[in-house]
């Protein structure tokens, strides 16, 4: 069974600093990965997909890494602004299945 | 404007009835999902539709129901028999086939039991 954790649960950093979020997973056979955004009482944001033949994909200040050998994903975001602010979560969807399996996300605050 | 409208945005329940959350997509997307959110976990599947008069239970499909007579809709209903329904309801959609196939959220829909 497919199990998707973040860590840390919670994070903190000052304005302009870089930044690494955490996803690991348990089955590496997997189709592709997806990170969200969720800001407070909103719907989710997709972010960035990568598929499980890539091995990076960027968007502007992001940039989410995966390799799938050892169950992880990265994302990184550049030069935090506190408009980062938010909760991220990333997402799992195995080839035989048509859903997505989540983490329980990360909640960023970047301090002015 | 293309995308995943949710309705309400707050609904609020009495003990014993029955409500049902609206969720209407117009990206000509194949597969809805709805999902389950409670304060500090992710997000758990309760039912989802590949295609329109089919779906297919999810992880926690009990004392929920759906059904989906159109394409761009999929309405969620939760029952008194769903004993903890407090919790913010997210309804998504994705294209079937292709590579690309992200899944798309609503707004969400924050159910409170008086």
């Amino acid at each position: 069974k497919q199990e998707v954790t973040q860590i840390p649960a919670a994070l903190s950093v000052p304005e302009g600093e870089n930044l690494v979020l955490n996803c690991s997973f348990t089955d590496s056979a997997i189709y592709n990965l997806q990170w969200f955004r969720q800001d407070p009482g909103k719907g989710l944001t997709s972010l960035l997909l990568i598929q499980s033949s890539q091995r990076e994909q960027t968007s502007g200040r992001l940039n989410a890494s995966l390799d799938k050998s050892s169950g992880r994903s990265t994302l990184y975001i550049a030069a935090s602004q506190p408009g980062d602010s938010a909760t991220y979560l990333c997402a799992v969807k195995s080839p035989s299945s048509y859903k997505l399996i989540f983490g329980s996300g990360t909640r960023l605050l970047v301090r002015p | 404007d293309g995308g995943i409208t949710q309705s309400p945005k707050y609904l609020f329940r009495k003990e014993g009835q029955n409500v049902t959350l609206s969720c209407e997509q117009n990206l000509n997307h194949d597969a809805m999902y709805w999902y389950r959110q409670d304060p500090g976990q992710g997000l758990r599947l309760i039912y989802y539709s590949q295609i329109v008069n089919d779906f297919q239970k999810g992880d926690i499909a009990e004392g929920y129901s759906v059904s989906r007579e159109k394409k761009e809709s999929f309405p969620l209903t939760v029952t008194s028999a769903q004993k903890n329904p407090t919790a913010f309801y997210l309804c998504a959609s994705r294209p079937v086939g292709g590579i690309d196939n992200e899944q798309f959220f609503g707004p969400g829909t924050r159910l409170t039991v008086l």
